[in-house]
């Protein structure tokens, strides 16, 4: 099946450790993205990736770091250094090729981090 | 930055009225309208889309319609149902260096009574 999918679905931390999130899809998508969701605050861009070993800041980028080795893997990290990091966090990919057009965004699972 | 605005936050219908939720966007360079829908514990998926060439598309039950003028957006159900009871997230979607940025609204919860 083809898919994108993140792991691991529930994650606990405890204050002043790093925490990676992995996002592995095999759609043959060109970008990758990851979100931050809260109730009540919609989806907040974290990171976005259009290609490998490339990628840009989102809205609220402080505190996390992502890479993209891989055009199927875009990996986030949660720093120590980020104020608020419980929430659920969203990995997308789309379609999206040099055209000038944005396209339909495939969601992953989500996964649930929660800062003891 | 680019910021989308998303109204009502909550909204409960009576089954078989029809429903609107309306966004307005603040980057006139925004080129991509998606509306997507967020059942209770599952992920977001894509209901409708709108690109700023077109000011108005319907599928079935749903239309959206686009002022790119006033920057604004709706979404419109109609004879809705109560599987249509979700969270409906509209986003614009534009262009920036490395790729496409895509911003969300706040999100609407809809509650449709049967």
């Amino acid at each position: 099946d083809g898919g994108i999918t993140q792991s691991p679905k529930y994650l606990f931390r405890k204050e002043g450790q790093n925490v990676t999130l992995s996002c592995e899809q095999n759609l043959n998508h060109d970008a990758m993205y990851w979100y931050r969701q809260d109730p009540g605050q919609g989806l907040r861009l974290i990171y976005y990736s259009q290609i490998v070993n490339d990628f840009q800041k989102g809205d609220i980028a402080e505190g996390y770091s992502v890479s993209r080795e891989k055009k199927e893997s875009f990996p986030l990290t949660v720093t120590s250094a980020q104020k608020n990091p419980t929430a659920f966090y969203l990995c997308a990919s789309s379609l999206d090729r040099w055209r000038g057009l944005g396209g339909e965004l495939f969601f992953g699972e989500g996964s649930r981090l929660t800062v003891l | 930055g680019e910021n989308v605005e998303q109204h009502p936050s909550t909204l409960s219908v009576q089954e078989g009225d029809s429903a609107v939720i309306k966004c307005t966007y603040s980057d006139s360079a925004s080129n991509y309208f998606p509306w997507y829908k967020q059942e209770l514990g599952k992920r977001p998926q894509l209901i409708i889309d709108i690109r700023s060439n077109v000011g108005e598309k319907k599928d079935q039950r749903i239309a959206v319609t686009l002022n790119k003028t006033a920057k604004h957006f709706s979404l419109h159900i109609t004879e809705t149902q109560p599987e249509d009871s979700a969270v409906y997230f509209c986003a614009a979607s534009l262009g920036r260096t490395g790729g496409f940025k895509t911003i969300f609204g706040a999100g609407t919860r809809l509650f449709v009574k049967a």
